[in-house]
């Protein structure tokens, strides 16, 4: 248990629909990344927030959104969802926020679109 | 952006045997070089790391070692058990602008009897 925890552990919805995945980093991380895992683009960085102010920023879609809240959880907003959106989400936590800093995965999210 | 390339993309040994994965990288400011195994359904599990101010770093059977000027980096495991059978990924991040890590495409390796 990496001390990251992720909810809901599975989501299945249909296209169009929006959906929200929460993360809850590990006690004392002030960094929190989201990353989706796919069979064809393996695991691909979205996005950080470190203390609550965006970090830095992967090939995330305009058609998702997240933010990190004063008690440093964090959501991933996903909205207008298709059929190419279905994989694993995967939140993780670090202390710091620059280079080097260990990253601590969670458990995932597992999306499903029909 | 960093592009990180790891190969093999399967390996299969006999439980005993060691098992060398190989990853490069594209850009030289990177510093950071985790490994991660992650099992079928689970989360991705840091197994290793080493910085680019270190040569190699062993824990116990793994060990990475690190080439900054060819940009390479590679995973060696001794003395494998069926249960380091497992997806490695590797993975590089560059200093500054954050901590965002670009990962290879995955190894999946196989321990057999």
């Amino acid at each position: 248990d990496s001390g990251v925890t992720q909810t809901p552990k599975h989501l299945i919805t249909a296209t169009g629909q929006r959906v929200t995945l929460r993360c809850s980093p590990r006690s004392g991380d002030l960094s929190v990344y989201w990353y989706q895992q796919s069979l064809d683009q393996g695991l691909q960085f979205l996005i950080q927030y470190y203390n609550g102010e965006e970090r830095a920023k992967g090939n995330i879609l305009e058609r998702f959104s997240a933010q990190q809240f004063p008690d440093l959880h964090s959501e991933l907003n996903l909205s207008s969802l298709e059929l190419g959106d279905s994989a694993l989400y995967f939140c993780a936590s670090s202390v710091g926020s620059g280079g080097g800093n260990e990253q601590f995965f969670g458990p995932g999210t597992r999306l499903t679109v029909l | 952006g960093e592009n990180v390339e790891q190969h093999p993309s399967t390996l299969s040994v006999q439980e005993g045997d060691s098992a060398v994965i190989k990853c490069t990288y594209s850009d030289s400011a990177s510093n950071y070089f985790p490994w991660y195994k992650q099992e079928l359904g689970k989360r991705p599990q840091l197994i290793i790391d080493i910085r680019s101010n270190v040569g190699e770093k062993k824990d116990q059977r793994i060990a990475v070692t690190l080439n900054k000027t060819a940009k390479h980096f590679s995973l060696h495991i001794t003395e494998t058990q069926p249960e380091d059978s497992a997806v490695y990924f590797c993975a590089a991040s560059i200093q500054g602008g954050g901590n965002k890590l670009t990962f290879g495409t995955g190894t999946q390796l196989k321990v057999e009897l």
